[in-house]
């Protein structure tokens, strides 16, 4: 049972469009974060939720927002997309333990 | 130097073979550590955790942490071409909460029937 879900699984943006990336979860987990990963790259992380309250990585762009309107979703907006910003994107969720990811959304900038 | 190193590899071995993963790292701060298994186009999928020092083993699958020598290890026994798949190791000084994972590269893992 997918317990951590992203839509969509891939998503093609124009060069410069808003997109905006969702996150669900049903774990109930209080932190919730936002990951991306290029190819043959580590994820780095762009921000978390704890709770409410939201925390940005220093080196994340402004270009990246994020919104968490209640406990179960997560989005990540991407104001104007740049062809570097092609990557895939993952949604983390953790309580007490490690994280646990979603399957990722694959973003191609056009 | 990077917080955590891990060669990409690839790694390619013969289906039945036992697997061998390394990471190392230079934070003495990290006492969770973690290996992701993430197949090409999906998410990671955690595999194992362990705490501190010491093995941990689950089915094929078992974890070594050695603090002294900031050195982990993932061992895969009876290896299966189900299990070619890029393994990451991830650690973090702190369970709970928010937690900073630093992740290594990922090692690309290819058995071969």
């Amino acid at each position: 049972d997918a317990m951590v879900i992203q839509n969509p699984r891939y998503q093609v943006t124009q060069f410069g469009k808003p997109v905006t990336l969702s996150c669900s979860q049903t774990l109930n987990h209080n932190v919730m974060y936002w990951y991306q990963q290029k190819s043959s790259q580590a994820p780095k992380l762009l921000f978390h939720y704890y709770d409410k309250d939201f925390n940005n990585e220093a080196d994340t762009p402004d270009n990246f927002q994020s919104r968490r309107p209640n406990t179960s979703f997560c989005f990540l907006d991407i104001r104007s997309p740049g062809l570097g910003d092609a990557a895939m994107y993952l949604c983390a969720t953790s309580r007490d333990s490690s994280a646990f990811f979603g399957q990722g959304t694959r973003l191609t900038v056009v | 130097q990077k917080e955590v190193e891990q060669d990409p590899g690839p790694l390619s071995v013969p289906e039945g073979a036992i697997v061998s993963l390394n990471c190392t790292y230079s934070n003495s701060a990290f006492q969770y550590f973690m290996w992701y298994r993430q197949y090409s186009r999906k998410g990671p999928e955690l595999l194992m955790y362990t705490y501190s020092s010491g093995n941990k083993e689950d089915g094929r699958f078992t974890a070594q942490v050695d603090k002294s020598s900031k050195y982990i290890s993932l061992f895969i026994r009876d290896s299966q071409p189900s299990d070619s798949a890029t393994y990451l190791c991830a650690m973090t000084p702190n369970s709970g909460g928010y937690q900073k994972v630093t992740f290594g590269i990922g090692t690309k893992l290819q058995v071969i029937p």
